[in-house]
């Protein structure tokens, strides 16, 4: 089945620093999100980005598919930044089911 | 407000002592699903629905059923449930569409199986 890395696994900033995390996705895939999990453990959905690049304030994410991979910018980061981020991909169905993928996910912490 | 919910939100209980996790959402999506998140493990699919009446497994079902009678409703049942079922579980849904797939997940429930 499709293999889906999450680097660096572990990242703290200070706050205000920029970062960059990555996705790794081993076959093509339908559809691509990013989650960010908070500390509640609720899961927000950040983007929903098969391919291209897409803003959202001080974020952004671009899919290169053809390239397998997607990577999530946070620029200016903030102490709320803090959590866990995950992305899953949506396996084609010549895998013989409809399902989702998540990576073992990025686990950020910002520094006041 | 559009929204997928569970209840409960948190849950202990004792091996063997049927319990259920329902879940709902608004959105009129088809396609439906239950994870569970585990330390080290990530977010694993349990189960997941197309549509009603139709639900298939995902990558971790034993010890776990589901149905799906109701566009709206996706309850997760554990028949006889064991200490390693304890765990933080998402219920998700979302539209099937060749050109819009989102998934929206519910606020999880935490599962203590003593």
């Amino acid at each position: 089945g499709i293999q889906v890395e999450q680097s660096p696994p572990d990242l703290i900033l200070q706050e205000g620093a920029n970062s960059t995390l990555r996705c790794n996705f081993s076959d093509s895939v339908n559809n691509l999100q990013w989650f960010h999990q908070n500390p509640w453990g609720q899961l927000i959905n950040l983007f929903y980005i098969p391919s291209g690049t897409k803003q959202n304030g001080r974020l952004s994410a671009t899919t290169v598919a053809t390239e397998r991979y997607s990577l999530l910018y946070i620029s200016s980061s903030q102490t709320t930044d803090s959590g866990v981020y995950f992305c899953a991909v949506e396996a084609p169905f010549t895998s013989g089911t409809y399902k989702y993928i998540f990576g073992t996910g990025t686990r950020l912490k910002v520094l006041a | 407000e559009a929204q997928v919910t569970q209840n409960p939100r948190y849950l202990i209980t004792v091996t063997g002592k049927k319990l259920t996790v329902t879940c709902s959402q608004n959105m009129n999506h088809e396609y439906m699903s239950w994870y569970r998140q585990d330390p080290g493990l990530g977010l694993r699919q349990i189960y997941y629905s197309m549509n009603v009446e139709v639900t298939d497994k995902g990558d971790v079902p034993e010890g776990y059923k589901v149905s799906r009678k109701e566009k709206r409703n996706f309850p997760l049942i554990l028949e006889s449930p064991s200490p390693n079922q304890t765990s933080l579980y998402f219920c998700a849904s979302s539209f099937w569409r060749e050109s819009y797939n989102e998934q929206f997940f519910g606020p999880g429930t935490r599962l203590t199986v003593l």
